[in-house]
Formats: C-alpha cells, sequence, structure tokens
C-alpha cells in the first residue's frame, strides 16, 4: 500500500519561505509517473500547486508559479514543496499526492495545516 | 486554463436515493477526468480515474460516465458515510484543475 505523509513546520511567519517534504513508502518515486502538492485553506476547495515528473520536470500552478519550488530525491523517496513570501493567504492545508498516472496505486497524504502568521 | 463547473453546490438526499453529480468543462478534456471524496477532517480520497474506473476499494456503487466537456458521478442507493464533499479534477492539460465542489447532505 503507497503511504504518503507530510512534514514541516505548521507555523511560519509573513515573508519567509516554506519548505514541506513528502515521504512516501511502498512505492519507489524513481519508478515513473509524478507527484503533486495541493493545497486547502480552511472550508474552501482544493488548489493544484504543482507537479514534478520522475525525470525532474515540473509544472506548476501559474498564480504561484513565480514562488514555487518542488524538487525530487529519489534516494530518500521524498519530494519537496518551496514556497517564497508567504502571506496570510498562504494558510492552508497542504497535501501530497501521487503517483499520477498509476491510479491504481495512488494515494493522498493526510495533509498538514500551514498557518502564516506573526 | 480548463475551467471546471460542479453541480449542483449542494445536493439534500437521504440513504438509500440516488445522486447525480456533474461537472462540467471549459473545453474538451476527453476522458481525463478523476472524482476525488472529502469527509469533513480527512484528506481527500481518490473515487474514479480517467472519467469511468474505480480506485481501488470503492464500492462498486460509485460509477462515472461522460467524455468531452460532460461528466456525472452516479453513487446508487446512497449510504450515511457517503455524505462527503465531491471534487472533480482534470489531468487532460496543465495546469490541473478542480471543480469547486459539490456538498452531499443528508436531508
Amino acid at each position: 500500500q503507497v503511504q504518503l505523509r507530510e512534514s514541516g513546520p505548521g507555523l511560519v511567519r509573513p515573508s519567509e519561505t516554506l519548505s514541506l517534504t513528502c515521504t512516501v513508502s511502498g512505492y519507489s518515486i524513481s519508478s515513473g509517473y509524478y507527484w503533486g502538492w495541493i493545497r486547502q485553506p480552511p472550508g474552501k476547495g482544493l488548489e493544484w500547486i504543482g507537479s514534478m515528473f520522475h525525470s525532474g520536470t515540473a509544472y506548476y500552478n501559474p498564480s504561484l508559479k513565480s514562488r514555487v519550488t518542488i524538487s525530487l530525491d529519489s534516494s530518500r523517496n521524498q519530494f519537496s514543496l518551496r514556497l517564497t513570501a508567504l502571506t496570510a493567504a498562504d494558510t492552508a492545508f497542504y497535501y501530497c499526492a501521487g503517483p499520477y498516472g498509476d491510479y491504481a496505486r495512488f494515494s493522498w497524504g493526510q495533509g498538514t495545516l500551514l498557518t502564516v502568521s506573526s | 486554463e480548463i475551467v471546471l463547473t460542479q453541480s449542483p453546490a449542494t445536493l439534500s438526499l437521504s440513504p438509500g436515493e440516488r445522486a447525480t453529480l456533474s461537472c462540467r468543462a471549459s473545453q474538451n478534456i476527453n476522458t481525463y477526468l478523476a472524482w476525488h471524496q472529502q469527509k469533513p477532517g480527512q484528506a481527500p480520497r481518490l473515487l474514479l480515474f480517467d472519467a469511468s474506473n474505480r480506485a481501488t476499494g470503492v464500492p462498486a456503487r460509485f460509477s462515472g460516465s461522460g467524455s468531452g466537456t460532460e461528466f456525472t458521478l452516479t453513487i446508487t442507493s446512497l449510504e450515511p458515510e457517503d455524505f462527503a464533499v465531491y471534487y472533480c479534477q482534470q489531468r487532460n492539460s496543465w495546469p490541473i484543475t478542480f471543480g469547486q465542489g459539490t456538498r452531499l447532505e443528508i436531508k
């Protein structure tokens, strides 16, 4: 069974940078397909942040593209999200998910709440 | 960017009834549509992929249909655990986009 688990700080100050890591178990992220980050402000809908293929090619939401970087660490079977210049509008639950394309094994992480506040 | 519009925003039904949820795409997405279910306080869960394929462990009462721009999620004979929010999501082209969700509530 594929399991994904997000980890990172729960609270970050405005203007700072967020770093989140998704640890994947039960599936090698180098096997193929792609992985993604999605966020959800409390009480609102889902917003795709970006995705990265095992090859290293990444796609980002145009609304966030200037502030987002996704990277893969195959040796640790992890992929990470970096989001800069945080504001209160970035307060949300952040989820990792995948593998997109191998839907028999697709899974969501349990999510982690990020609060941006001074 | 492909916009997905879900209807209705809220659907009020009783257990045992049939639910029909719609998702309309602003342009052709072939069958690259997924449905996700989210219960309060939980992460979303993949229900259907490529419009009509059930994900692992999803009960047969969930089915999906459609292609192009019109898609439907049908739940036959609602169970108490089916009352949740449902999101459609397309992967036909970047950026990946989600619909705004349909809340299925107990009448």
